[in-house]
């Protein structure tokens, strides 16, 4: 089955800094990468996803790039704002079982 | 529209009991997850259901877990017995399937169940 593997497990960004989240993947049938964003107590919630035939997408300030070549996909968050801090996740779904599989999270802190 | 409603948000409950999770998806959506979230982890899948059938329940221990979806709307989630290393949040989600077949998954607010 999928695996999905996300680096670092802890990431703090000084507060108008850059922030980069990585994932790798290891079925190359995936086709559909969806981050969440789940601050604490509450549910995640999408916040951008890319599809297999796309290799970057931009959404303000998030961005996510993908490399299906090397199977690995990340999410940059640009100019971080306190309201950024939470927990992330990046999945990866296979378009023939529809089967989404989450990665272990980054806990993101912005530093005031 | 409404989203995901689950219940109850919060159980406590002594190993070896019994318990049981409800979810109300949104409205025309045919797919249900539940996923479970072990603290500091990522949810995992338990079961996905299609309408009322089941699709992937591969990762359901299905000695103590057992899943239903009647009539393709609310479904229940039941732990019997319940071990300490259930402790986690049960999060259920839906989903639209688009034409093309890529959909985005709501989640409901989960339900944080304390096994002691």
């Amino acid at each position: 089955g999928e695996n999905v593997e996300q680096h670092p497990s802890t990431l703090s960004v000084q507060e108008g800094d850059s922030a980069v989240i990585k994932c790798t993947y290891s079925d190359s049938a995936s086709n559909y990468f969806p981050w969440y964003k789940q601050e604490l107590g509450k549910r995640p919630q999408l916040i951008i996803d890319i599809r297999s035939n796309v290799g970057e997408k931009k959404d303000q300030r998030i961005a996510v790039t993908l490399n299906k070549t090397a199977k690995h996909f990340s999410l940059h968050i640009t100019e971080t704002q306190p309201e950024d801090s939470a927990v992330y996740f990046c999945a990866a779904r296979n378009f023939g079982n529809e089967k989404l599989t989450f990665g272990t999270g980054t806990r993101l802190t912005i530093i005031p | 529209e409404a989203g995901v409603a689950q219940s109850p948000r919060y159980k406590i409950i002594e190993k070896r009991q019994s318990v049981a999770f409800w979810c109300n998806p949104i409205s025309g959506h045919a797919t249900l997850y539940w996923y479970q979230q072990i603290l500091g982890q990522g949810p995992k899948l338990l079961i996905q259901f299609q309408n009322n059938g089941v699709v992937d329940d591969s990762q359901l221990p299905k000695d103590r877990f057992s899943a239903e979806r009647l009539k393709g709307v609310d479904s229940t989630l039941k732990i019997q017995p319940a071990k300490l290393e259930d402790s986690a949040v049960y999060l259920c989600a839906s989903s639209f399937r688009e034409r093309e077949g890529f959909y985005e998954q709501y989640f409901g607010p989960g339900t944080r169940l304390t096994v002691t």
